[in-house]
């Protein structure tokens, strides 16, 4: 069974960094690229980035809105993938989301509040 | 970066009845490889979103063929032959062809 668990969130300052983790197991994580999303309550689905597998040389690729901000990184080792997110603002305020999108797995996702 | 435009964002319905869900791209979804990166996903309250359809029209696994999905270049449909009050949730267009990836604003199904 494919499973991804999201961890890290929590409450953080404005202007403060969080770095969320995505434990995967129930496949062969080192063969598949990772995505990270987001929703705002009550908001729509903003896809934020993503980080492609070894054999392409572990490509990213971010939303305009979180470029420079946040960064997407992998350990092929402990089946993981990582959400870097620095200069937090209010907006940012949701919760977070890891995907293996090209399979439909999803976690359950990790809410992050960024307020003072 | 590619704009995904959903229409309408609220959609009342009648159980039983048919519903339809445009979503339109800024560019072209086609890739080099002739697939369209057009995906359809549905979120229910409180739930992670699952996709329904991939590719314009490819049905997930355990979808019910009451879902169907068409279109083509930058014109994308979601049909619902009848609607099943399972079904009310919101819908969200996604493409998988340009980087940044994008979603649609979602379209809210209302009875």
């Amino acid at each position: 069974e494919v499973q991804l668990v999201e961890s890290g969130g929590g409450l953080v300052q404005p202007g403060g960094s969080l770095k969320l983790s995505c434990a995967a197991s129930g496949f062969t994580f080192s063969g598949s690229a990772m995505h990270w999303v987001r929703q705002a309550s009550g908001k729509g689905l903003e896809w934020l980035g993503r980080i492609r597998e070894r054999g392409y040389n572990y490509a990213t690729a971010y939303a305009a809105s979180v470029k420079g901000r946040f960064t997407v990184s992998r350990d092929d080792s402990r089946n993981t993938a990582y959400l870097q997110m620095n200069s937090l603002t209010t907006e940012d305020t949701a919760v977070y989301f890891c995907s293996r999108l090209d399979y439909d797995d999803w976690g359950q996702g990790t809410l992050v509040t960024v307020s003072s | 970066d590619v704009v995904m435009t959903q229409s309408p964002l609220s959609l009342p319905v009648t159980l039983g009845q048919p519903a339809s869900i445009s979503c339109r791209s800024s560019q072209s979804l086609v890739y080099s490889d002739g697939n369209t990166y057009l995906n359809w996903f549905q979120q229910r309250p409180g739930q992670s979103p699952r996709r329904l359809i991939y590719m314009v029209s490819y049905r997930d696994s355990g979808v019910p063929d009451r879902f169907s999905g068409y279109g083509s270049g930058t014109d994308f449909t979601l049909r619902l032959s009848r609607v099943e009050a399972e079904d009310i949730a919101v819908y969200y267009c996604m493409q998988g062809r340009h980087v940044p990836y994008s979603f649609g604003q979602g379209t809210k199904l209302e009875i």
